[in-house]
Parts: C-alpha cells; structure tokens; sequence
C-alpha cells in the first residue's frame, strides 16, 4: 500500500481568499486524484492529476477555480481559488496504481483537509 | 450511469454484534469493487478490494462478498466493537474508470 502525506490537515479561511493543499506519495504512482466531499455527502470527484500537463476535470469543475499541479509520479497539490462559504468540504487525494503493482488498481487516500470558509 | 446504494444509511449495535452491510449498484459490468472506512472528518481507510472475478475477500473480522449478476456486495463485520464506529464507504469501479462511491452507512457500536 501507499503513504499518503496531506497538508494542511485543516484550515479555516476567509471568503475570497485562496488555499493550495499539497498531497505527498512515499512511492511513485501512476494515478493521482482530488475528490472533494461536502458536509454529509459521499466523494465527487474533482479531477485527475497528470503529470507534466493539465489535469483532467469532471464537470461541474474548472481550472480556474481549482489549479492542480503534479509536476512528478509522488506529488500533487489542489488550489482553492477565491473561496466562498459553499467551498466548505473535505479535500481528499488518492492515488492508484502504484508502479511496483501495476494493474492492481487499488485507491488509496491521503487523510483529508477540512476547510471552512467563513 | 452506475448508481451506488448502500442500506443501512445508518446503523446502531451493542457491542459483540455481528453486522452486515450492504452495497447496491446498477451495472453490473465492474471491473472491482473496494469497501473503505472513513472516520468523521478524516480520510478513507481501504478495507477490502474484491476483483471481479472473486466472490469474496477476508481480513480478520471483515469479509466481504460480492455477486455482480446481482449487483449485490455485502460487508459482514464479526464480534463488532467500539473501534469499528466509523462511515463504511463501497465503490465500484468500470474498467479502468473512475470509482463511482455510495452514499454510506454510518456505523455506531457502544459498549
């Protein structure tokens, strides 16, 4: 399995304000995902990391609102941009498909950032 | 579209219950299904990964079985005890698709 390194563990930010959350893998995987969670939900996720080039989003989500970066095979960070009271959720990373299995296609997940926007 | 439904949404149990929880989908063209525990407010935890292929996966007091022509997965939890109070998560993956989760069942054993 996977080591799963998330910063900052929580935060409580200003609306209009912006917050990177970085997402460190103790071995290089091939797959690395942001989800977010809203208070009382279950997971959506957010995009796909890739790295080298821009990441991947699903809808409903943008780059301008959401930048993610992964310039190497272990890290990653999420971007918050312009936060309002809505952006209040649990930020979760999670990568598959670490190299040295490659195949098995096993999520893991790092241990979340709780942000409240006030 | 797959959909995920997990029944409980929530469930409360003496200690030293054995419990099942279940876990519904749509389709039923999966390519593995992965159970997580989630603690309030923090990460997922990965539980147990049924390829499949498989019918079952067990580790200690967790084993969980799957039956995609019936679009079924159930997550038995023997002897439970009050450190196994948590949110259990399934999701369901198609090919090499993203996960699709379900919506929880949030567990409480008191003592």
């Amino acid at each position: 399995s996977a080591v799963i390194s998330q910063k900052p563990s929580r935060d409580i930010c200003q609306r209009g304000t912006s917050l990177t959350i970085q997402c460190q893998v103790d071995s290089q995987v091939t797959m690395m995902f942001w989800y977010r969670q809203q208070p009382g939900q279950s997971l959506t996720l957010i995009a796909t990391a890739n790295q080298g080039s821009e990441a991947t989003y699903e809808s409903g989500f943008v780059i301008d609102k959401f930048p993610i970066s992964r310039p190497n095979l272990t890290f990653s960070t999420l971007t918050v941009s312009n936060m309002s009271p809505e952006d209040s959720s649990i930020y979760l990373c999670s990568v598959e498909d670490l190299l040295t299995s490659r195949g098995n296609t096993e999520a893991f997940f790092g241990q979340g950032t709780r942000l409240t926007v006030v | 579209k797959q959909e995920v439904t997990q029944i409980p949404a929530a469930l409360s149990v003496p200690e030293g219950e054995n419990l099942v929880l279940n876990c519904s989908f749509t389709d039923s063209a999966i390519y593995n299904l992965q159970w997580f525990r989630q603690d309030p407010g923090k990460g997922l935890t990965s539980l147990l990964l049924i390829q499949s292929s498989q019918r079952e996966q067990t580790s200690g007091r967790l084993n969980a079985s799957l039956d995609k022509s019936s679009g079924r997965s159930t997550l038995y939890i023997a002897a439970s005890q009050p450190g196994d109070s948590a949110t259990y998560l399934c999701a369901v993956r198609r090919g090499f698709q993203k996960l699709v989760f379900g919506t929880g069942t949030r567990l409480l054993v008191s003592p």
